[in-house]
């Protein structure tokens, strides 16, 4: 149990397209989802936390208007990268946390290499 | 503000030995402590987690890791290396949020190389 997959799980694409990554929990339903970022040989830095049905927090420093992020329901959420740059190469990496489930333990989707050329 | 601190970035140990990864933290209150491990390209898997009640906790894999308030540390350690477990090795640290959501707050991790 507690399964988060991530579609896709990579991607390459050209300088100023955009790019939608889906995180799903596949057996539980998740009230708040958190998208990580992870640069190479660096730790995850938290992006942002989206509970369903509301919008998502921001940490500071995050354009929420590149970084949109949609949790419309308890087991999909979506990060969109918009007008993608090279800089924004990286593994994006969802967690999925219910209150119901395993409390203070998040579950961690496989991630998605994002590649811009 | 808290913090993770990893202060070894990579290890490299022979396979059969005996492993420690050091992790210490920086937080206020009671910390809610979890290691994670992470294979190249992957999301990151759960090792163990310390919440509270015994500062001794056994995680899957055969690891463990100790809680020692006096020393704000939370050391991973394993008796007996495996080539397979060669990975990423992460720490982290949630706020005492008392089962709502919380963010984690990651270490740099530290590289886990196994010679035969």
């Amino acid at each position: 149990g507690a399964v988060v997959s991530q579609h896709p799980s990579r991607v390459i694409c050209k300088s100023g397209t955009s790019v939608k990554i889906e995180c799903r929990s596949l057996d539980f339903q998740a009230t708040t989802m958190f998208w990580y970022r992870q640069f190479p040989k660096q730790s995850l830095m938290l992006m942002a936390t989206s509970n369903e049905g509301s919008k998502a927090t921001y940490e500071q420093g995050v354009e929420k208007d590149k970084f949109l992020i949609n949790h419309a329901s308890l087991t999909l959420s979506t990060l969109t990268v918009t007008s993608a740059h090279p800089e924004d190469s990286s593994f994006y990496i969802c967690s999925a946390h219910t209150s119901g489930r395993s409390q203070n333990e998040q579950f961690f989707g496989p991630g998605t290499r994002l590649t811009v050329l | 503000a808290q913090s993770v601190t990893q202060p070894d970035i990579h290890i490299t140990v022979s396979e059969g030995a005996s492993l420690e990864l050091r992790c210490n933290y920086s937080y206020g209150a009671t910390p809610y402590l979890f290691w994670y491990v992470q294979s190249p390209g992957q999301g990151l898997q759960l090792l163990l987690k310390y919440f509270s009640g015994d500062t001794l906790v056994q995680g899957i894999k055969g690891f463990e890791a100790e809680f020692k308030r006096s020393q704000s540390s939370f050391n991973l350690r394993k008796p007996s290396v495996h080539w397979s477990d060669a990975a990423e090795y992460f720490c982290a640290v949630a706020p005492d949020y008392g089962g709502s959501q919380g963010n984690l707050i990651f270490g740099k991790g530290t590289k886990l190389s196994v010679k035969p």
